[in-house]
């Protein structure tokens, strides 16, 4: 039973760099969700999709963030020209698609970002 | 818009305590709610749920029963084991299982000595 994988764990980069986060879901999960969460506070959600499609984005996630999961299946969070504010633990979720009780999220283990 | 809010820590209880951490919430509709887990080092993991009011979520010696009235999901063990040492979040959903975004509460910090 693989749950949810993201890599890398860790990610130390310089302001302006840009980053990149893959997030794989369990495999017969067609939602994937992104969230952040910065230390002391619960996470906070970004996106999600369903399939390839991305459904919703929050306010917090601006343009220099963008995510994808081209195939329907991994995803791609990436954050461009990053700055200190952005040092957080990035998570992703999988789930079922509604409908029923069992679309619980589960969530990876997350990508600990630190800009210097 | 959804708000969680939850009794802020941290908390710390010796081994056997009862425990009880203050969830109350704020939604349109009507949300599922959860509590998540987080051991150190850890990811989140799904302790338990309840998806209609008056429903009793429960999983590991803990429980939760939602309550519509008062909108509140407080989480409840009536003895707690060192093992139990982690932060736990309350959280809520908009659709009855869950699939839709979560908005999670701060967190609260358990500390369980022996």
């Amino acid at each position: 039973d693989t749950g949810v994988s993201q890599n890398p764990r860790h990610k130390i980069t310089k302001r302006g760099q840009n980053v990149t986060f893959r997030c794989d879901p369990i495999s017969e999960h067609n939602r994937l969700y992104w969230y952040r969460q910065t230390l002391g506070q619960g996470p906070e959600f970004l996106t999600y999709f369903q399939n390839e499609a991305q459904l919703e984005k929050s306010r917090l996630l601006s343009d220099r963030f963008s995510a994808e999961r081209p195939k329907g299946s991994f995803s791609t969070l990436e954050i461009q020209r990053t700055e200190q504010g952005d040092s957080a633990m990035y998570l992703c979720a999988s789930s079922h698609p509604p409908g029923g009780s069992t679309d619980t999220q589960y969530f990876g283990p997350g990508t600990r970002l630190t800009v210097l | 818009g959804n708000s969680v809010t939850q009794m802020e820590g941290p908390v710390t209880l010796s081994e056997e305590a009862f425990l009880t951490i203050n969830c109350t919430y704020t939604a349109t509709g009507y949300p599922s709610l959860f509590w998540y887990v987080q051991y150190p080092g850890e990811g989140l993991q799904l302790l338990l749920k309840a998806t209609k009011a008056d429903d009793k979520g429960s999983n590991k010696g803990f429980e939760a029963t939602y309550r519509k009235e008062t909108t509140s999901f407080h989480l409840e063990k009536g003895s707690v084991q060192v093992s139990d040492s982690a932060v736990y979040f309350c959280a809520l959903s908009g659709t009855q299982g869950g699939s839709e975004k979560l908005v999670f509460g701060k967190g609260t910090k358990l500390t369980v000595n022996p």
